[in-house]
């Protein structure tokens, strides 16, 4: 098993510029949730969603969108990045009750 | 954030002694206290993890110990080897719902040869 994948492991981007964090897990998780983690700020929730069809906001949603069409991909829309959404971010998922696994993680810089 | 506060923020310990890392939290309605690894460039691993109906659990050179009444749980690292050098989250979760994790703010480990 892969467990969680994410895509890319870097990204660049401009200000104003919008693309989307790939996040597949192959262990027929029902909870995916995508973390940021920034220096001394531990990692906060952005979205999580509890299955198919079904999203919600945690704790830093502003500027994300996300979507669950299928059970194994959870994506996470930049919609017009800004400086202050640099950070590494991390997808994560678990069976709903369970210590979540997490991907390696998308190095994001935006300049 | 504010409902967990973990320290220290960065410790350094020499090889074969003990690293101790607190966690204090607010919510008592928290039910599972997981301690989280993590290496430069890869994501957080559960380490160990305790429920509230026990004040210690050890696993190898790992212990969890627990107080329900001063709401503080710490992990413990006996006999430290460089590689321990990682970075340490606790993650107390809320009810069995899967999803309300609270994150530290992490301690940065260094463990001397």
């Amino acid at each position: 098993n892969a467990g969680v994948t994410q895509t890319p492991k870097f990204q660049v981007l401009k200000t104003g510029q919008s693309m989307t964090l790939q996040c597949a897990q192959d262990m027929n998780h029902e909870y995916m949730s995508w973390y940021r983690q920034d220096p001394g700020m531990g990692l906060r929730l952005i979205h999580y969603s509890v299955g198919a069809g079904i999203t919600d906001q945690g704790e830093v949603p502003n500027g994300y969108n996300v979507s669950r069409s299928t059970t194994e991909d959870f994506p996470l829309r930049l919609l017009s990045a800004a400086p202050s959404q640099t950070s590494v971010y991390f997808c994560a998922s678990s069976y709903l009750g369970g210590s979540p696994a997490f991907g390696s993680g998308t190095r994001l810089t935006v300049v | 954030q504010q409902q967990v506060k973990q320290s220290p923020q960065s410790l350094i310990v020499q090889k074969g002694g003990i690293s101790i890392i607190n966690c204090a939290y607010e919510n008592t309605a928290f039910d599972y206290f997981p301690w989280y690894q993590q290496f430069p460039g890869k994501g957080p691993a559960l380490l160990i993890a305790i429920r509230p109906d026990v004040s210690e659990k050890k696993e190898g050179r790992f212990t969890i110990s627990f107080n329900k009444s001063a709401k503080q749980f710490s992990l413990h690292i006996m006999d430290s080897q460089p590689g321990d050098s990682a970075t340490y989250f606790c993650a107390p979760q809320l009810g069995n719902t899967g999803n309300q994790f609270y994150f530290g703010t992490g301690t940065s480990l260094t463990v001397i040869p």
